[in-house]
């Protein structure tokens, strides 16, 4: 009964090179969101979406950050030329949808390090 | 718009001593209330949830947490800890309503269990 999945674990990148963060979500769960966590800070929401569809991109970066969620695979959220200040742990969360509030269950994280 | 605060970035405790993590909260509507577990180097686990009904809350592993509306407080209680409690706890919210919308979060309190 697998959980959210997230890989890699861990990314490291340079100055201005792409990442790219994957997360599966659990099955059965439509709904997914992108949190990041900086060092000694809570998780700050980037992003909020359902399958091919982004609902809630109010805690996303104007420029170089988006995400996706296709219908068939894993959602992704780039990040393109990055930089120092990228460097977080980024978590992902899925939910079950429907009408009343469901638990955000999480995946264990990608640590990205920016040289 | 919500918030929370945690007022207490680290707590340091002995074994099976009480102890109790503060959460307050700001929001102009009605809320429901988390606390989320983050052992090292994975990631956030749902410890327990207030949606509605009895104030008083209960986690499998003895931890309980009171939602106190007038105090704008969710604060967290074990009455004797273990070593193995050792961790990040998280408190967050998100508005009441249909749907599914993200957290907000605490910064955190480290709790450190000490033999």
């Amino acid at each position: 009964n697998a959980g959210v999945m997230q890989n890699p674990r861990h990314l490291v990148r340079r100055r201005g090179q792409e990442a790219r963060l994957r997360c599966s979500p659990m099955k059965g769960h439509s709904h997914v969101y992108w949190y990041r966590q900086l060092p000694e800070e809570g998780l700050k929401f980037m992003v909020y979406l359902q399958k091919e569809n982004i609902i809630d991109e109010s805690g996303m970066p104007k420029e170089r950050f988006s995400a996706e969620f296709p219908k068939e695979g894993p959602s992704i959220l780039r990040i393109q030329q990055v930089v120092r200040g990228d460097s977080a742990a980024y978590f992902c969360a899925s939910s079950a949808g429907g009408t009343r509030n469901q638990p955000q269950h999480f995946g264990d994280g990608t640590r990205l390090s920016i040289l | 718009a919500q918030s929370v605060t945690q007022l207490d970035s680290q707590v340091p405790v002995f074994e099976e001593a009480p102890v109790e993590l503060r959460c307050n909260y700001s929001s102009s509507v009605s809320v429901y209330l988390f606390w989320y577990v983050q052992y090292p180097n994975q990631g956030l686990q749902l410890l327990l949830k207030y949606l509605s009904g009895s104030t008083l809350v209960e986690s499998i592993n003895g931890f309980e947490a009171e939602f106190n509306k007038s105090q704008t407080s969710f604060h967290l209680r074990k009455p004797s800890v273990h070593i193995s409690d050792t961790a990040e706890y998280f408190c967050a919210v998100t508005p009441l309503g249909s749907g599914n919308t993200p957290l907000v979060f605490g910064k955190g309190t480290r709790l450190s269990v000490i033999a």
